[in-house]
């Protein structure tokens, strides 16, 4: 059973410092991942997806790598703004056909960039 | 055009109660999904259709009924419900195993 985690919990970084987030699966058959952010009481924004044959991908300031063989993604978001405190989360798609389109989720990270 | 719509946007029901949540995209998407977010905690899948046909039920209560009347809509018949269901109501769409798109979510009370 694929779970996914996403540590820490929280975290609260000085505006304009990089944000680092990072993303852990224990089943490495995946077929893609997703990053999404959440701001309170509204629904997921998705971010960036990165297909198993890629090893990174780019959008702006953000920045995701893959590590297929160590069960591993990180999100990078360069010189943060105010306006990127939110919850951000990863999905993972399992590769296996049985697992149909179902993606599972890590706990989240909140994420508070003081001005 | 990357949008989910979802209504209403705020739904309160007492225990007897029969409401439905809806759900609508136009992007051409062939899977669509609903999920159960209770707060502080990460969206919990409920059901998959794909190509108008239920392909997923993750053990979900009968008092939850969902409908895939055609590929853009998509509904949540409630029916019953408890104040333990009381949560936001998200909906999603993707092409079959592709990116999901998220609506804004029904925040349901049940009273």
């Amino acid at each position: 059973k694929q779970e996914v985690t996403q540590i820490p919990a929280a975290l609260s970084v000085p505006e304009g410092e990089n944000l680092v987030l990072n993303c852990s699966f224990t089943d490495s058959a995946i077929y893609n991942l997703q990053w999404f952010r959440q701001d309170p009481g509204k629904g997921l924004t998705s971010l960036l997806l990165i297909q198993s044959s890629q090893r990174e991908q780019t959008s702006g300031r953000l920045n995701a790598s893959l590590d297929k063989s160590s069960g591993r993604s990180t999100l990078y978001i360069a010189a943060s703004q105010p306006g990127d405190s939110a919850t951000y989360l990863c999905a993972v798609k399992v590769g296996r056909p049985a697992a149909g389109n179902k993606l599972t989720f890590g706990g989240g990270t909140r994420v508070l960039v003081k001005p | 055009d990357t949008e989910v719509t979802q209504t209403p946007k705020h739904l309160v029901m007492g225990m007897t109660n029969k409401k439905s949540l809806k759900c609508e995209q136009h992007m051409g998407h062939r899977a669509m999904y609903w999920y159960k977010q209770k707060a502080k905690k990460p969206p919990e899948l409920m059901f998959v259709y794909s190509y108008e046909k239920l392909s997923i039920n993750e053990s979900v209560p009968s008092r939850f009924s969902p409908e895939c009347p055609n590929s853009s809509l998509l509904n949540l018949h409630l029916h019953a419900l408890q104040p333990e269901d009381s949560a936001l109501y998200l909906c999603a769409s993707s092409q079959p195993r592709d990116e999901q798109f998220f609506g804004p979510g029904t925040r349901l009370t049940v009273l």
